[in-house]
Parts: structure tokens; C-alpha cells; sequence
């Protein structure tokens, strides 16, 4: 059973277009991580949300933790070809820590 | 600083074999974690080892083991493999028992036939 729910499942858009991607859970996280997968490879941690409420910016991407901690977003603004990719949001600490079961992101040029 | 280092990239074994992965942490790093990632149940976690001793273990039988040395690399073993046991295997490397950063490498992609 997946704590963390994640949605959509698959998004494909044009180059340019704004997206969001959402990870939700029933329970409350100390913090939350968001990494991307590239086919083949491990997943790269983006991001860390520790306060509830919290936003962090990475260029042209901006993840909020949730104000009771148990959901977060990811905001892609102006995609581009590169942000294609699986996001992942995680949960937990390194000895019990949980996945989402992804969004795969192709944004077309 | 290197990265999470995982030998070998690739593996193809048949069934009732046993295999070993391998698995460098970043220099500094106490922790390794281990996770297997198939299409169907996504990124799940195996164990973690901290101090050459096992600190947690997921939902896996007993077929997967691991240990961790003295110089915090690690291996992880799987014995008598079953065809369910494809996938790829991420080994993540933490500064600390418990945190909440874990660093992965690029896998290792195991097929039993």
C-alpha cells in the first residue's frame, strides 16, 4: 500500500506549458522530498520541505509543503524538453523512507 | 566528492542463482539503503545498514540480505532467484542514520531468465 499518492500518473504536454504535479498522503510527514528519475538511472534529489506551509523555488521549478504536512506540490513553469522525467515525492527518514509511485513528465518540443 | 558508486550496471542471471550487488556511499557517508524498483510496485524499500549493522528491513524475504564494511560500502545479496526478482536495484547513501536526504546511484539492472 503507497502512502504517499501521487497525480497524475502521466502528463505529457508542449514545450512552454505550465504544470503542477501533487503528491498526497493521510499522514503527517516531517518533511518531504521530491527527486527525478531519468530511464536508467537513479533518482536526484531536488528538493527538501521541512515547515509546514513552506516554499522552495529551483529555477523554474517551486514545490510547497502543505500547511498540516501531509501533501506537497510541484510547479513546473515554462516546461521545457529537459524537465522530462519521472518525479518521485518520498517521505520518511533513510531507515523507513516511502515513495510515491511516480508522475512521468514528457514535455514535447 | 564521487557520488554513489553501484557495480556491475547490468546483470542477467538465471533462475535458482544467487547474485551480489555492490555499493560505494559518497565519502563521508555512514548510511546505505537499498531499494528495488520494478514497474508494478514503484521504488520499495529493502533495507538500511549503518555501523556494518542492518537498522531496518522492508517487506522482502529472507532471500535478500545485505552487510555493510567497515568503510561503509555495502553489498546486498539475493540467493535462489525467481523471475520476479528483475528489476533495478538503487542503492542511496546518507550522511546519517535516519535523515531525511538520501543520495542515489545510477542502479544496477538485474534480469533473471
Amino acid at each position: 500500500t503507497q502512502l504517499l499518492e501521487q497525480s497524475p500518473q502521466f502528463l505529457s504536454i508542449q514545450e512552454g506549458e505550465n504544470l503542477t504535479v501533487y503528491c498526497n498522503s493521510s499522514s503527517v510527514f516531517s518533511s518531504l522530498q521530491w527527486y527525478r528519475q531519468e530511464p536508467g538511472e537513479g533518482p536526484v534529489l531536488l528538493v527538501t520541505v521541512v515547515t509546514g506551509g513552506e516554499v522552495k523555488k529551483l529555477k523554474r521549478l517551486t514545490f510547497q509543503f502543505g500547511d498540516a504536512r501531509k501533501d506537497s506540490s510541484l510547479h513546473i513553469t515554462a516546461a521545457q524538453p529537459g524537465d522530462t522525467g519521472l518525479y518521485l515525492c518520498a517521505g520518511g527518514r533513510s531507515h523507513d523512507m516511502r515513495f510515491g509511485a511516480g508522475t512521468r513528465l514528457t514535455v514535447k518540443p | 566528492k564521487a557520488g554513489v558508486t553501484q557495480t556491475p550496471r547490468y546483470l542477467i542471471k538465471t533462475r535458482g542463482q544467487q547474485v551480489t550487488l555492490s555499493c560505494s556511499p559518497i565519502s563521508g557517508h555512514r548510511s546505505v539503503s537499498w531499494y528495488q524498483q520494478t514497474p508494478g510496485q514503484g521504488l520499495q524499500f529493502l533495507f538500511e545498514y549503518f555501523s556494518e549493522t542492518q537498522r531496518n528491513k522492508g517487506n522482502f524475504p529472507g532471500r535478500f540480505s545485505g552487510r555493510q564494511f567497515s568503510n561503509s560500502r555495502s553489498e546486498m545479496n539475493v540467493s535462489t532467484l525467481e523471475l520476479g526478482d528483475s528489476a533495478l536495484y538503487l542503492c542511496a547513501s546518507s550522511l546519517d542514520l535516519g535523515v531525511t536526504e538520501a543520495f542515489f546511484g545510477q542502479g544496477t539492472r538485474l534480469t533473471v531468465v
